[in-house]
């Protein structure tokens, strides 16, 4: 089954405590990105990768790490995790090919809730 | 200001009814347009994108696109209780290497009984 899976799905840390999020994709999509969605605010970037070993900052990157070692794989790194940083996060991937008509659907992972105290 | 913005709602609607979801842009290099369902606590799915002008239907599900008004619309028609969700609009131009989605806060739909 075509799938993007994230692990933990539920997380409470404390802060400070570095912690990672799993992504994985069986796809064999180039492209995958983290989202954190907030009430009131939506779903914003944190960061995107576009394959292997190609990162870059999305709109909301601070206090967050990535990497893209292997193509399926996409971890999202919190070095010192604070309060602000409790949110829904999902991971998301897609083929990359331009064009028009290329419509590169983004499928979602399942989310992780993370409460940071 | 938000580069994708919708009515955060809730829309009601009675059952058997069109429902309609609105949404505006401002990026004028925006290609395509996607709509996304989310139930809560659970992930976006897509519903629908359209990058032409005009209408595209799927279904009960027609997605519009005017991009001299920057401005997409979903259409429901026969919605339907299972229909109750928050709708997201999401735009695709060319920043982010020309995948990214920017998406607005979403709008929540009722449908009752």
């Amino acid at each position: 089954e075509a799938q993007v899976t994230q692990n933990p799905r539920y997380l409470i840390t404390v802060t400070g405590k570095k912690l990672t999020v799993t992504c994985s994709q069986n796809m064999n999509h180039e492209y995958m990105s983290w989202y954190r969605q907030d009430p009131g605010l939506g779903l914003r970037q944190i960061y995107y990768s576009m394959n292997v070993e190609v990162t870059d900052k999305g709109d909301v990157p601070e206090g967050y790490k990535v990497s893209r070692k292997e193509k399926r794989n996409f971890p999202l790194i919190l070095e010192s995790p604070s309060p602000n940083q409790t949110s829904l996060y999902f991971c998301a991937s897609s083929l990359f090919s331009r064009g028009q008509g290329r419509v590169n659907e983004q499928f979602f992972g399942p989310g992780t809730r993370l409460t940071v105290l | 200001q938000k580069e994708v913005e919708q009515n955060s709602g809730p829309l009601s609607v009675p059952e058997g009814a069109i429902a309609s979801l609105n949404c505006t842009y401002s990026d004028r290099g925006s290609q395509s347009f996607f709509w996304y369902r989310q139930y809560s606590g659970k992930s976006p799915e897509l519903i629908m994108f359209i990058y032409s002008n005009g209408d595209k239907e799927d279904g009960r599900f027609t997605a519009q696109l005017n991009k001299a008004s920057q401005y997409v619309s979903l259409l429901i028609r026969d919605s339907q209780p299972s229909d109750s969700a928050t709708y997201l609009c999401a735009a695709k131009g060319l920043t982010g290497g020309g995948n990214k989605l920017t998406f607005g806060t979403g709008t929540q739909l009722k449908v009752e009984l």
